[in-house]
């Protein structure tokens, strides 16, 4: 059983340039869901993607996009990038949404804006 | 609305025991636990899907109470390799498919 692999692992952006973040899920799950998460603070939700439709998105801006695709691979956009995008995004897979049977991660895209 | 876990920090020898704490000021539905060693991805502990629920890891346990709207995680005989960063996580109503994280608790396991 593959776990969550994310790529790239770095990547280093100039504020306004955009970038494109991948991730592709565990085996057997369907759904994919993506976290910010600054130096010292808790994963914050960005949004989730079930069946290639957005499923739940939190508290930023739309210049944030994804992407489901049929195999559940997803992608990350981030248009417009400002210094405050700085962290590590993560992606996390799961079945039926997660509530019940947890989510996976994967290790993450250290993204740095300067 | 974050969930606010205590203590900030965990230091403790081999074989100690430990416990830490998760709380919100809403109403919770399940809970989540997650540990995240440094540089690597958050890995699932548990779900706490009812209230009173107790359930187990090896030796780490952990129980919810839907009333006191709280969740504690027990480490028992802690080893070195329970080192990391712990986080709960809770959904909001109506929203499963978000999780709303705590800040976090540092615990390091010493020889």
């Amino acid at each position: 059983e593959t776990g969550v692999t994310q790529s790239p692992t770095h990547l280093i952006k100039t504020r306004g340039q955009q970038v494109t973040l991948r991730c592709s899920s565990q085996s057997g799950h369907n759904t994919v869901s993506w976290y910010q998460q600054a130096l010292g603070q808790g994963p914050q939700f960005i949004f989730q993607y079930y069946r290639e439709e957005e499923n739940g998105r939190g508290n930023f801006p739309p210049r944030f996009s994804g992407l489901q695709f049929p195999n559940y691979s997803s992608e990350l956009n981030v248009n417009a990038l400002e210094l405050d995008d700085s962290a590590l995004y993560l992606c996390a897979s799961s079945s039926h949404g997660g509530q019940y049977y947890g989510y996976t991660f994967g290790s993450g895209t250290r993204l740095t804006v300067v | 609305q974050q969930p606010v876990q205590s203590p900030q920090a965990v230091i403790l020898r081999e074989g100690e025991d430990a416990v830490i704490n998760c709380s919100s000021s809403k109403a919770l539905y399940s809970v989540h636990w997650y540990r995240q060693k440094h540089g690597e991805a958050p890995v699932f502990l548990m779900i706490l899907l009812k209230g009173g629920e107790q359930k187990g890891h090896e030796k780490i346990s952990a129980s919810f109470n839907e009333k006191k709207q709280q969740s504690s995680l027990y480490l028992t005989a802690s080893q070195l390799s329970y080192s990391g960063t712990y986080f709960c996580g809770t959904p909001q109503a109506g929203a499963n498919s978000k999780l709303t994280f705590g800040k976090g608790i540092t615990l390091s396991v010493r020889p």
